[in-house]
C-alpha cells in the first residue's frame, strides 16, 4: 500500500539483532499489526500495537509512535528460521480493513 | 480446532473462463477478506464482508465478485479470467478490527 513504507530487503547475521521499520499514514488510527510470512506460506500474526511504546514478546518486540506514524519490529538473537518477509499493516481509516505494506524480506546468514 | 481452508490450492485456467475460489472458516468470524499477493505489490485487498449478506469492494475489485450467504463461506469469483489475474490469493477472517487476521494457505492461480 502506498500509505505504508518498509524497506524492501534486509540482511542480518545469526545471533544478531535487527530492526525493521515501518512508516504509515492513516486518517483514523486503530492499531498496527506485524505479520511474518515464510516463502510459499500464509502470513502469520506476530504483534499488535494500539498504544505508544514497546510490546515485548519473547525474541520479538514491536514499537509504536502514533504521533510520528512510525513502528518498528525488533528481532533479537536471530535464527536462520527467522528468514522471512515481515509485513506491517494498518487500517487506513477507522474500522476499515487492513492495508499491508509491501513487506521486508529478511535474510539471516551464518 | 477452528481453521480457515481454501480450495483449490493450485488452479490453471484459460483466459475468459469463469473461476471460483472457495474459502471456508470454522472460527465463526463475522469478518472475511480476500487479498491477492504479487511480487512488487504485496497483499492487496479485493473484496471483504462484515457479515452475512454484506459485501464490499476493496482496492483491486475489478473483475472479481463475492457473495456471503452464510457465516462460514466467502467464495471469490473471477467473472472472465485475465492473465493479469495470475496471482496468489489469500482468504482471511477475523473477529473484529482489533483482532488479528487468520489466513488460509492460499490459492495459486495461473491464467494462460
Amino acid at each position: 500500500g502506498q500509505n505504508i513504507d518498509q524497506p524492501t530487503e534486509m540482511t542480518a547475521t545469526e545471533g544478531a539483532i535487527v530492526q525493521i521499520n515501518c512508516t504509515y499514514q492513516t486518517s483514523g488510527f486503530n492499531g498496527l499489526f506485524w505479520y511474518q510470512q515464510h516463502a510459499g506460506e500464509a502470513p502469520t500474526f506476530l504483534s499488535y500495537n494500539v498504544l505508544d511504546g514497546l510490546e515485548e514478546k519473547g525474541r520479538f518486540s514491536s514499537f509504536l509512535s502514533r504521533s510520528k506514524g512510525y513502528s518498528y519490529l525488533l528481532l533479537k538473537e536471530l535464527q536462520m528460521k527467522d528468514s522471512a518477509s515481515y509485513l506491517c499493516a494498518v487500517p487506513l481509516a477507522g474500522n476499515t480493513p487492513l492495508v499491508f505494506g509491501k513487506g521486508t524480506r529478511l535474510s539471516v546468514i551464518a | 480446532d477452528a481453521e480457515i481452508t481454501q480450495s483449490p490450492r493450485h488452479k490453471i485456467t484459460e483466459t475468459g473462463r469463469q473461476v471460483t475460489l472457495a474459502c471456508h472458516q470454522t472460527w465463526n468470524h463475522n469478518n472475511m477478506f480476500w487479498y491477492r499477493q504479487d511480487l512488487g505489490h504485496g497483499l492487496r485487498l479485493i473484496h471483504y464482508s462484515y457479515g452475512v449478506q454484506d459485501t464490499n469492494k476493496g482496492e483491486v475489485s475489478d473483475g472479481y465478485s463475492v457473495s456471503r450467504s452464510n457465516t462460514e463461506d466467502l467464495p471469490l469469483t473471477l467473472e472472465s479470467a485475465a492473465s493479469s489475474q495470475t496471482s496468489v490469493y489469500f482468504c482471511a477472517s477475523s473477529t473484529d478490527h482489533n483482532h488479528p487476521l487468520h489466513f488460509g494457505n492460499g490459492t495459486r492461480l495461473t491464467v494462460t
